[in-house]
């Protein structure tokens, strides 16, 4: 059965520092992975995506993941974090979604 | 293209009762998909639908929950019997495509007391 698991429950960063988000995976067939993020009070809103092709993917807000197979880990990063991503964030494996991780920006 | 909407926003209900939430896709998506959540959880996946045909259920739904999507556009959700573990936020999502991700509605926050 597909699940996803998301190590970290909670992250904090300084303003303008790098962050890596840890997403593993495991999956029956051909991994579909996404990454969402979620602000206080809002909808759940696609930030990226990967199921073929370039193992570098763009994203939305000047986020990258990288899949690896290797490693079954599809990790977000983001070189200069701002004040205005603190929010959730969750890693999805097609239909299912990991538990999440809270990113707490400091100033 | 107004997006995923759902009806209603907020539900409260004394146990025992029956609910239905509404969810209407993007008109263009064939893929329908309904999760809850729970404060500090990530979306549980409850059922997934393709055109009118509901293709996926959750072994964790009881059969206290019911899903339709009749003409392969709007959908409901039925909870019979509501209980004080049935609270949460009800999301639907739709997509066109299985690689494309999805869009999230706004959810329904249903409340049991």
């Amino acid at each position: 059965a597909q699940s996803v698991t998301q190590p970290d429950i909670h992250i904090t960063v300084s303003e303008g520092a790098s962050l890596e988000l840890r997403c593993n995976y495991s999956y029956g067939a051909t991994p579909y992975l996404f990454w969402y993020v979620q602000s206080p009070g809002q909808g759940l809103q696609l930030l990226l995506k990967y199921f073929s092709g370039d193992t570098l993917v763009q994203g939305i807000k000047g986020f990258e993941a990288e899949f690896k197979r290797s490693q079954s880990s599809f990790n977000l990063r983001k070189p200069s974090v701002h004040w205005s991503d603190a929010a959730e964030y969750f890693c999805a494996n097609d239909m299912r979604f990991g538990a999440g991780t809270r990113l707490t920006v400091k100033p | 293209d107004t997006g995923v909407s759902q009806d209603p926003r907020h539900k409260i209900t004394k146990r025992g009762q029956n609910v239905t939430f509404r969810c209407d896709p993007i008109s263009e998506h064939n893929r329908l998909y309904w999760y809850r959540q729970t404060l500090g959880q990530g979306p549980e996946f409850l059922t997934y639908f393709q055109n009118e045909a509901q293709l996926e259920k959750s072994r964790l739904l009881s059969d206290r929950f019911s899903a339709e999507r009749p003409k392969g556009s709007f959908s409901t959700l039925e909870i019979q019997r509501t209980e004080q573990g049935d609270s949460a936020m009800y999301l639907c999502a739709s997509s066109g495509q299985q690689s494309y991700g999805y869009t999230f509605g706004s959810g329904t926050r249903l409340t049991v007391v």
